[in-house]
């Protein structure tokens, strides 16, 4: 069963200061994964994927992910938060392997950055 | 690139009615359109996916004939919630694919729903 698991309910991060949001992930096959983020009263924004190719992705806004196989972890990374920033996050799998396009959601990592 | 609207953005109605909700892909056409329910606090939850002339494939617990789903065309589906209790109300969120691979989902702006 395909699966996707966020840690951590929420982050607490001070504007500047590098930020990371936590993933990992359990699928049968080979994963599809990608990070959106959610403003309130809001749809879901898409910030990255990973497909295939080189495990650090780099998507919208100054967020990164790194893929990690052998950890199964794609956690996502910024540098240097910014107030802006702050929003509730999700990590979502898809298995490569099925011709269902169904995205499995993790439970949400809501972010705040402090000025 | 890849837009998605859905209309209205928001919805107040009297329990027993009918609302229909519409989701758009804007400058794309979408080959899979799905509809999630998000509760407070939660995360998205998958109601149903929706091929375009083909009939919807709801997710276990969904009512279909509650939750009806049409897809008329390659860039519009539409979710009618027929007899509209208060425990229906939730925040609806669309999102469509484009492409044979439809690797991305590109998400609409949601729709609240208020029943009273």
């Amino acid at each position: 069963a395909q699966s996707v698991a966020q840690p951590e309910d929420q982050v607490n991060v001070a504007e500047g200061n590098p930020l990371t949001v936590k993933c990992t992930y359990s699928v049968s096959g080979n994963p599809y994964l990608f990070w959106y983020v959610q403003y309130p009263n809001r749809g879901l924004q898409f910030l990255l994927k990973y497909i295939t190719g080189d495990n650090l992705v780099k998507g919208s806004y100054g967020f990164e992910a790194e893929f990690n196989k052998s950890q199964t972890s794609f956690h996502l990374k910024k540098p240097s938060a910014l107030v802006s920033d702050s929003a509730l996050y999700f990590c979502a799998v898809r298995d490569q392997g099925y011709s269902s396009y169904k995205l499995i959601f993790g439970s949400g990592t809501r972010l705040l950055v402090r000025p | 690139g890849a837009v998605v609207s859905q209309h209205p953005s928001w919805v107040i109605c009297k329990s027993g009615t009918s609302v229909k909700i519409e989701c758009r892909s804007l400058d794309f056409q979408a080959t899979t359109m799905f509809w999630y329910r998000q509760f407070p606090k939660q995360s998205l939850m998958l109601m149903a996916t929706s091929n375009e002339g083909s009939k919807a494939t709801y997710e276990q617990g969904v009512e279909k004939d509650k939750f009806l789903i049409n897809h008329a065309s390659l860039t519009l589906s539409t979710l009618t919630v027929t007899s509209a209790h208060p425990e229906d109300s939730s925040f609806y969120i669309c999102s469509a694919t484009q492409g044979a691979r439809a690797e991305t989902q590109y998400f609409g702006p949601g729709t609240r729903l208020l029943v009273l």
